[in-house]
């Protein structure tokens, strides 16, 4: 597609449910990113693929966050048991080079997923 | 880990301004600096990438400038209008695989 897109939108979740939260990268892009962010704040890094190899996941805050890339395309971040704290905008981009050349290239950002959880 | 912090972290002016926003960070030893853009409820728009060799970058009426001994970058507007407001974040590449970013600048630029 021309764009990177995330669904759904929003999301309200009560405490203790899963939630799944997709993104679909632009056709052919090799590095995928999931991000968190905060109210006021800047986003935080959780997980990067290239391809459909999980990399880095440094950034995921616990066991209950979980991410995917089976096909080397579309990513879902899945969280159990949702708690307050997870409550934020994730943001999903991607890019099309990896590795050291993709430092050198530009990111598409998607427009977020807002998870509100009461 | 990398640090970057954004001053001021709001700002309000009246629209024909000029002004600039500033971006320091810890850690020197960066790929790339990169100052996007964001709309209430919208994802991250990037404005202009600046690499680790280079000293500025222009995109019509802004300018990048990065100091990478210093940790420092800004970004300089030009004759601001209404519709720069958003929040502009920037973001430093220490590897390959993630960014940091900073928290932000709120602009309103008021008609």
């Amino acid at each position: 597609g021309a764009g990177v897109s995330q669904s759904p939108r929003y999301k309200v979740a009560k405490r203790g449910q899963d939630v799944a939260l997709r993104c679909d990268p632009i056709s052919g892009h090799v590095s995928l990113f999931w991000y968190q962010q905060a109210l006021g704040q800047g986003p935080e890094f959780l997980t990067y693929f290239q391809n459909e190899a999980q990399l880095d996941k440094s950034g995921l805050p616990s066991d209950r966050f979980f991410a995917e890339r089976p096909e080397g395309s579309v990513s879902t971040l899945k969280i159990q048991r949702t708690q307050q704290e997870d409550s934020a905008v994730y943001l999903c981009a991607s890019s099309l080079v990896a590795g050291v050349l993709g430092a050198n290239y530009g990111y598409t950002f998607g427009s977020g997923t807002r998870l509100t959880v009461v | 880990k990398q640090e970057v912090t954004q001053i001021p972290a709001a700002l309000s002016v009246p629209e024909g301004e000029n002004l600039v926003l500033n971006c320091s960070f810890t850690d020197s030893a960066i790929y790339n600096l990169q100052w996007f853009r964001q709309d209430p409820g919208k994802g991250l728009t990037s404005l202009l990438l600046i690499q680790s060799s280079q000293r500025e970058q222009t995109s019509g009426r802004l300018n990048a400038s990065l100091d990478k001994s210093s940790g420092r970058s800004t970004l300089y507007i030009a004759a601001s209008q209404p519709g720069d407001s958003a929040t502009y974040l920037c973001a430093v590449r220490g590897n390959f695989n993630k960014f940091y970013f900073g928290s932000g600048t709120k602009l309103n630029v008021k008609p």
